[in-house]
């Protein structure tokens, strides 16, 4: 069947770090790739999305590359901000168009803190 | 342009009871999703909805249950519920242009959250 991991958090970081959340999958086919966002007390919003090998999603200052190889979609940013702070969850989908698109696979989520 | 809403945004129940959570789907969507999101986990997928016919179903028993209505808006059911019920109920909205073969992303309310004691 298919699953996502993501790197076990919280992920603590200061204004103007780094950021890398680590995303690997197992799915059945060819998936597309998502990553959602969740800020406190409201519903995910898509952040960026890939639909096959070697695509790069980018949204926000945020990028994600597909690796059909590594079977990994990790995110990064590369100077994060107090409002980015959030929970990300890494998700897929392995059937192209129809009804099957509403039908995503999530990963457990990330909690991400930036301080000032 | 009013997104996806939901209600009731939180609900408390007992052991054994039934609930009803509703949602409308954004303007021009025609899809309805549901997905339960226990706390610290991501959510998983219950049920898609599309054409008043339920199109998709996750691993979900048969107490789950939903219906979708003529203008799209959408119910979920939840018999005999459980303490393990107690979550984060989001619903997901999108479209499906014919045609194309290119769906609209996927939109969530900001979801029903129940607890069960």
């Amino acid at each position: 069947g298919n699953s996502v991991t993501q790197m076990e958090g919280p992920v603590t970081l200061s204004e103007e770090a780094f950021l890398t959340i680590n995303c690997t999958y197992t799915a059945t086919g060819y998936p597309s790739l998502f990553w959602y966002v969740q800020y406190p007390g409201e519903g995910l919003q898509l952040l960026l999305k890939a639909t096959k090998a070697d695509d790069k999603g980018s949204n926000k200052g945020f990028e994600a590359t597909y690796r059909k190889e590594t079977t990994s979609f990790h995110l990064e940013k590369g100077s994060v901000q107090v409002s980015d702070s959030a929970v990300y969850f890494c998700a897929l989908n392995t059937n192209a168009g129809g009804t099957s698109y509403g039908k995503l696979t999530f990963g457990q989520g990330t909690i991400l803190t930036v301080h000032p | 342009d009013a997104g996806v809403t939901q209600s009731p945004t939180h609900l408390i129940k007992t052991r054994g009871q039934q609930v009803t959570l509703r949602c409308s789907p954004k303007s021009g969507h025609d899809t309805v999703s549901w997905y339960q999101q226990a706390l610290g986990q991501g959510p998983q997928f219950i049920f898609q909805y599309y054409e008043e016919e339920e199109r998709q179903r996750g691993n979900f028993p048969d107490r789950f249950s939903g219906h979708q209505f003529p203008n799209y808006s959408s119910e979920l059911n939840v018999n005999a519920l459980l303490l393990g019920d107690s979550a984060l109920y989001l619903c997901a909205s999108s479209s499906i242009p014919s045609g194309t073969g290119y769906n609209s992303p996927l939109h969530f309310g900001n979801g029903t959250r129940l607890t069960v004691t």
